[in-house]
């Protein structure tokens, strides 16, 4: 079965930093792996997302996340962080072939990013 | 603009009543899908439908409901039975497409705030 782990369950930095947030997964078939992003009270906004292809993927915001097929991981980064990038982030993964339930997303729990000025 | 809506965006309910959450969207999306946010939990899968008229239990059903009566519509009835309501409710659609697709990337609604009083 997949699984999605999100190694940090809060993350503090000052503005201006650099970030990133971890994400590993474990699953027997090849997938499909997803950023999003949650502001409080609202819904969750994709931020990147990788199908195939180049292993370094950029995505909105100045976000970039790095697929490491070896290590299982898809971490997250930014080079420099703003007071508005506090929020919490969301890595998931699905299975590349769909069929059944196999292509829902499973989610891990979540890093709640604290930009601090 | 298309998208997703649901209502209402704060919802109050005493104990032993039942609760309908209402998602629409306009995306022509087959695939739409329900999870319940609690607080360092992630996003859990309650309900899942691909196609109309039809929909499948997810991860954390009981005391749950759901219909699909129309492409853009996917309710879901919280009922007496789910011991727990209180939470952060949120509504995703998605395209469904053949087997090794980009297909699983999900939008999400803005979330309803169920409490129970």
């Amino acid at each position: 079965a997949q699984s999605v782990t999100q190694l940090d369950s809060q993350v503090p930095v000052f503005e201006e930093a650099p970030v990133e947030l971890r994400c590993n997964y474990s699953s027997s078939v090849s997938v499909y792996l997803f950023w999003y992003v949650q502001y409080p009270n609202q819904g969750l906004q994709l931020l990147l997302k990788y199908l195939s292809g180049s292993t370094l993927v950029k995505g909105i915001n100045g976000f970039e996340a790095e697929f490491n097929k070896s290590q299982t991981s898809f971490h997250l980064r930014k080079p420099s962080v703003h007071i508005s990038d506090t929020a919490e982030y969301f890595c998931a993964v699905s299975d590349r072939y769909y069929g059944g339930s196999q292509g829902n997303l499973i989610f891990g729990k979540g890093t709640k990013l604290s930009v601090k000025p | 603009d298309g998208g997703i809506t649901q209502s209402p965006k704060y919802l109050f309910r005493k104990e032993g009543q039942n609760v309908t959450l209402s998602c629409e969207q306009n995306l022509n999306h087959d695939a739409m899908y329900w999870y319940r946010q609690d607080p360092g939990q992630g996003l859990r899968l309650i309900y899942y439908s691909q196609i109309v008229n039809d929909f499948q239990k997810g991860d954390i059903a009981e005391g749950y409901s759901v219909s699909r009566e129309k492409k853009e519509s996917f309710p879901l009835t919280v009922t007496s039975a789910q011991k727990n309501p209180t939470a952060f409710y949120l509504c995703a659609s998605s395209i469904v497409g053949l087997a090794g697709g980009p297909y699983n990337e999900q939008f999400f609604g803005p979330g309803t705030r169920l409490t129970v009083l």
